[in-house]
C-alpha cells in the first residue's frame, strides 16, 4: 500500500450505531489530520494529531471520538450520530511544520458516510 | 470572515486549451502559503502545487502555474493544455503561519470538453 489508505470507503449506520473510520499513512508522516467534507461546505478540519498527540480539536462533537495509536494510525470512532453527520470523511498527513517548508497535506480517498 | 474566496462555482473549458483558476486570500500574517489541490469525482483530494509567501518566482508544476500576486491577495491557478482528465473539482487553500490548519475554498468545478 502507498499513500493513505482508509476504510471502509463507504459505511451506511443508524443514528444508534457505533463505528469507526480507520486511516493508515505509509508516508513517514507524523502529523494526522480528520476532515469533514459536506456537500456545498468548504472542507473542514476536525482534529490534528502530532506524534499521537492531539493537537487540534475544531469544537466537534462528542459524538466523534478520534483515536491515534502511532504516527501510521488515525481512527475516527462514531456513535449516536445524527443524519447531518452524514458527509465525506478525508484523512490526511504531513510531515511536521517547519519555516519555510510546504508540508503539504497528502490525502486518502475518503468515507462516504451516510446516517439514516 | 471568509479566509480563501473562489468566485467561479464552474467552469468549462475545451480540451488542449488554457484554464485560470481564481483565488483571492486574507491574511494579516506575513508567513502563509498557498495550495491548490484537485478533487476527481472518486473523493480523493490531490494536491498540485504549493506557493509560499516569501517565494519570489511563481510556482510551477508540469501543466500547473500559480499566478501569484501578493499586493492583490491573489494566487489564481492555471492549468495549460486541459485534458479531459482534469476534469474535477479544483480547490484552493491556505495555512497561516507554520500551525497545521489549512483553511479551504468552496471550490471551483471544471469540466474539459473534447
Amino acid at each position: 500500500e502507498t499513500g493513505v489508505t482508509q476504510t471502509p470507503r463507504h459505511l451506511v449506520m443508524g443514528m444508534t450505531n457505533k463505528k469507526s473510520l480507520k486511516c493508515e499513512q505509509h508516508l513517514g508522516h507524523n502529523a494526522m489530520y480528520w476532515y469533514k467534507q459536506s456537500a456545498k461546505k468548504p472542507l473542514e478540519l476536525m482534529f490534528v494529531y502530532n506524534f499521537k498527540e492531539q493537537t487540534e480539536n475544531n469544537s466537534v462533537p462528542s459524538r466523534f471520538s478520534p483515536e491515534c495509536p502511532n504516527s501510521s494510525h488515525l481512527f475516527l470512532h462514531l456513535h449516536t450520530l445524527q443524519p447531518e453527520d452524514s458527509a465525506l470523511y478525508l484523512c490526511a498527513s504531513s510531515a511536521l511544520p517547519v519555516q519555510g517548508a510546504s508540508y503539504e497535506q497528502y490525502f486518502g480517498p475518503g468515507t462516504r458516510l451516510t446516517v439514516t | 470572515a471568509q479566509k480563501i474566496t473562489q468566485t467561479q462555482p464552474g467552469m468549462f473549458v475545451q480540451e488542449k486549451e488554457a484554464v485560470t483558476l481564481d483565488c483571492t486570500y486574507d491574511t494579516s500574517d506575513p508567513s502563509y502559503g498557498l495550495f491548490w489541490y484537485k478533487q476527481p469525482s472518486s473523493g480523493e483530494m490531490i494536491f498540485l502545487i504549493y506557493q509560499g509567501s516569501y517565494d519570489q518566482q511563481n510556482a510551477t508544476e508540469g501543466r500547473y502555474s500559480l499566478n501569484f500576486q501578493k499586493a492583490r491577495k491573489s494566487a489564481n491557478l492555471v492549468i495549460s493544455a486541459s485534458q479531459l482528465g482534469d476534469s474535477a473539482m479544483y480547490f484552493c487553500a491556505m495555512r497561516e503561519g507554520i500551525g497545521y490548519k489549512l483553511s479551504f475554498g468552496a471550490g471551483t468545478t471544471v469540466t474539459v470538453r473534447a
